[in-house]
């Protein structure tokens, strides 16, 4: 069974704070996404990987950056963290070929509350 | 980009047969169209995926008129674990397509006994 696993399921940080998400998936697939979901915008993408070391923006990268040294993990980082980052986000991953077309796979989700 | 607009909610009975539509009117001859589910506490999963005309498996059928403008998830005769926010998709075919992906802000069905 697939499946795609995220280090805490709630975090509470301060602003200011410096941030991480980890995300790992046990399918050996090559991409791997990360999305923010907030209540009446649905799902935004952040960032996208395709390959280790690889990374793409998407919709609304600011304020995040990623990594991913490891083909299963991909880690999502807030280097300032600020109220406005508080969210529900969302990993997920996929084989390679089309991402928009191709099934994603989700994780649980972190629910992130910047105080 | 192919910006798309979903209902916010939908309340339905037991039994009964839910409508979906998620219009999508400036969408590509090269996009796909994909319904995600998501239980509470659960992050989305596939349901279903076409191009045009019909689509229907074990869960939903998906309903996508010759002009693409919109689709409609169906699901048959929904139970109490139906209710579930909804999401919809659509984006082309394509390796360097993660920049053209966009779900809509997705629909809240709630089944009631």
């Amino acid at each position: 069974d697939v499946k795609v696993t995220q280090s805490s399921r709630y975090l509470v940080k301060r602003t200011g704070e410096k941030v991480f998400l980890e995300c790992v998936q046990d399918m050996d697939h090559e991409n791997m996404f990360w999305y923010r979901q907030d209540p009446g915008l649905g799902l935004r993408l952040i960032y996208f990987s395709y390959d280790v070391k690889m990374k793409e923006k998407g919709d609304i990268p600011e304020g995040y950056s990623v990594s991913r040294e490891k083909k299963e993990r991909f880690s999502l980082i807030l280097e300032s963290a600020s109220t406005n980052q508080t969210s529900m986000y969302l990993c997920a991953s996929s084989n390679q070929g089309s991402p928009s077309t191709d099934t994603q796979y989700f994780g649980p989700g972190t629910r992130l509350t910047v105080l | 980009l192919a910006k798309t607009t979903q209902p916010i909610s939908m309340d339905s009975y037991e039994g009964q047969e839910v409508n979906i539509t998620c219009s999508h009117n400036n969408i590509a001859t090269n996009d796909y169209i994909t319904w995600y589910q998501q239980f509470p506490s659960q992050g989305p999963r596939f349901i279903i995926q076409g191009y045009k005309t019909k689509v229907t498996n074990e869960v939903a059928s998906l309903f996508i008129p010759a002009d693409r403008k919109s689709s409609t998830l169906s699901l048959p005769r929904v139970s109490l674990s139906d209710t579930a926010v909804y999401y919809c998709l659509v984006g082309p075919y394509g390796g360097d397509s993660w920049g053209k992906l966009q779900f809509g802000a997705g629909t809240q069905v709630v089944v009631t006994p």
